[in-house]
């Protein structure tokens, strides 16, 4: 089965340190999305691109948050510097979708997830 | 922006119960999305659905697209299905993002 592969699993590191995280989409899939989940908020958008192009990043605090996605088969998430309010399951998603603004057609394929703790 | 309302937040039932779990949302939407989070973290969509009812194996999933309203079914509820039930909603008209649900934490006991 395809699947959606992040890396590392697991991140601790200690506050102010650049943290980078790593998606490789479904092969085909041309929108990828960065979340973030924590206790409290429960699921929450960062940042999505569609045909690598950025769409929307208005979830991500700009100062210190980054999202790129140098080819169809790499997305990155960057902190720098990372603070401890950081600490969260970061996830990656990837789903293939229409031209024309139909929205999605399929469901969105979720990768296991980035665990990060900032001390 | 959408509020979606998930209930209960936490459900506890016995191995072979029926059990329901409700989504709500308050601004039209193009498709509504169920999603299940096992502990130890991965999610996987259980439905996409945008009017009726879909069934999979022991669940269903319906929405009333009139009532802004999803409900999520287990039928002989097994240990096995204990995990997070999250609910998320999708706009459409060109617009990709979720709004998500805070989830329900369903444990069956045996």
């Amino acid at each position: 089965d395809a699947r959606v592969t992040q890396t590392p699993r697991h991140k601790v590191t200690e506050m102010g340190q650049e943290v980078t995280m790593r998606c490789q989409p479904i092969l085909g899939h041309n929108t990828v999305f960065w979340y973030r989940q924590t206790m409290m908020q429960g699921l929450e958008l960062l940042a999505y691109f569609r045909n690598r192009a950025p769409l929307d990043d208005s979830g991500m605090p700009k100062d210190r948050f980054s999202a790129e996605m140098p080819d169809a088969t790499l997305a990155t998430l960057k902190i720098q510097p990372s603070e401890p309010r950081d600490s969260a399951v970061y996830f990656c998603a990837s789903v293939k979708t229409l031209d024309g603004g139909k929205g999605f057609n399929q469901p969105q394929h979720f990768g296991d997830g980035t665990r990060l703790s900032i001390l | 922006k959408n509020e979606v309302e998930q209930s209960p937040q936490n459900l506890t039932a016995q191995e072979g119960e029926f059990i329901t779990i409700n989504c709500s949302y308050s601004v039209g939407i193009s498709a509504l999305h169920w999603l299940q989070q096992h502990p130890g973290g991965g999610i996987v969509s259980l439905f996409m659905l945008s009017s009726g009812k879909k069934k999979h194996g022991r669940l269903i999933a319906t929405i009333n697209i009139q009532e802004k309203h999803s409900s999520l079914h287990i039928t002989a509820s097994h240990p096995r299905d204990s995990a997070v039930y999250i609910c998320a909603v999708e706009p459409g008209a060109g617009s990709y993002q979720l709004t998500f649900g805070k989830g329900t934490k369903l444990s069956v006991i045996p």
